[in-house]
């Protein structure tokens, strides 16, 4: 159980176009679903944190217009690049929980999807 | 706040010995403690967790950790290690409070564990 998908799993896409990636719980509702950003053999740098239904909270230094996200259902959150760059070729990974009434469930543990990897030209 | 220290960027260790990978965390608060793999181009697995009781705690592929609140320390150790163990591996830590969601998973900067034959 606790499965994670990400599509696509991987993009190349042209300098100044946008890219949509999906991040989704399969067998779970995720009422809050993480963005990280890993750069080659480096950890992972938390971009946001996104609950079902309200706006992202982002970390410091993650610009909101660039890197847009959406949580709009239990199983689905998407991150949009807008107006890519090559600065923001990156491997980008998300992760899901889920919140029950009797607390958080396995002390906050996250599930992860398989990463995209994103290139921009 | 909390943040974590994994002392070891690289591990380099001959098939069938045995290994440890340290982590060592801050924290005011209590803690969670996680071990996660991740293998080339995937995202991350969980090997074990430490949430509270005791604190030995045994993971999958025979991977365990202790937890060691005096010396602030959550290391990993397999008795005999593969090929297949070559990975990198980062060790996170969570609040044990609860922020209704919004708990972050602070990570630690990774361990690249090398298996040679």
């Amino acid at each position: 159980g606790a499965v994670v998908s990400q599509h696509p799993s991987w993009v190349i896409c042209k300098s100044g176009t946008s890219v949509k990636i999906e991040c989704r719980s399969l067998d779970f509702q995720a009422t809050t679903m993480f963005w990280y950003r890993q750069f080659p053999k480096q950890s992972l740098m938390l971009m946001a944190t996104s609950n079902e239904g309200s706006k992202a909270t982002y970390e410091q230094g993650v610009e909101k217009d660039k890197f847009l996200i959406n949580h709009a259902s239990l199983t689905l959150s998407t991150l949009t690049v807008t107006s890519a760059h090559p600065e923001d070729s990156s491997f980008y990974i998300c992760s899901a929980r889920y919140y029950e009434r009797e607390g958080p469930v396995g002390g906050h543990e996250q599930f992860f999807g398989p990463g995209t990897r994103l290139t921009v030209l | 706040a909390q943040s974590v220290t994994q002392l070891d960027s690289q591990v380099p260790v001959f098939e069938e010995a045995p290994v440890e990978l340290r982590c060592n965390y801050s924290s005011s608060v209590s803690v969670y403690l996680f071990w996660y793999v991740q293998y080339p181009n995937q995202g991350l697995q969980l090997l074990l967790k430490y949430l509270s009781g005791s604190t030995l705690v045994k993971g999958i592929n025979g991977f365990e950790a202790e937890f060691n609140k005096s010396q602030t320390s959550f290391h990993l150790r397999k008795p005999s290690v593969h090929i297949s163990d070559t990975a990198e591996y980062f060790c996170a830590v969570s609040s044990a409070w609860d922020f209704g969601g919004y708990n972050k998973l602070i990570f630690g900067a990774g361990t690249r564990l090398a298996v040679h034959p």
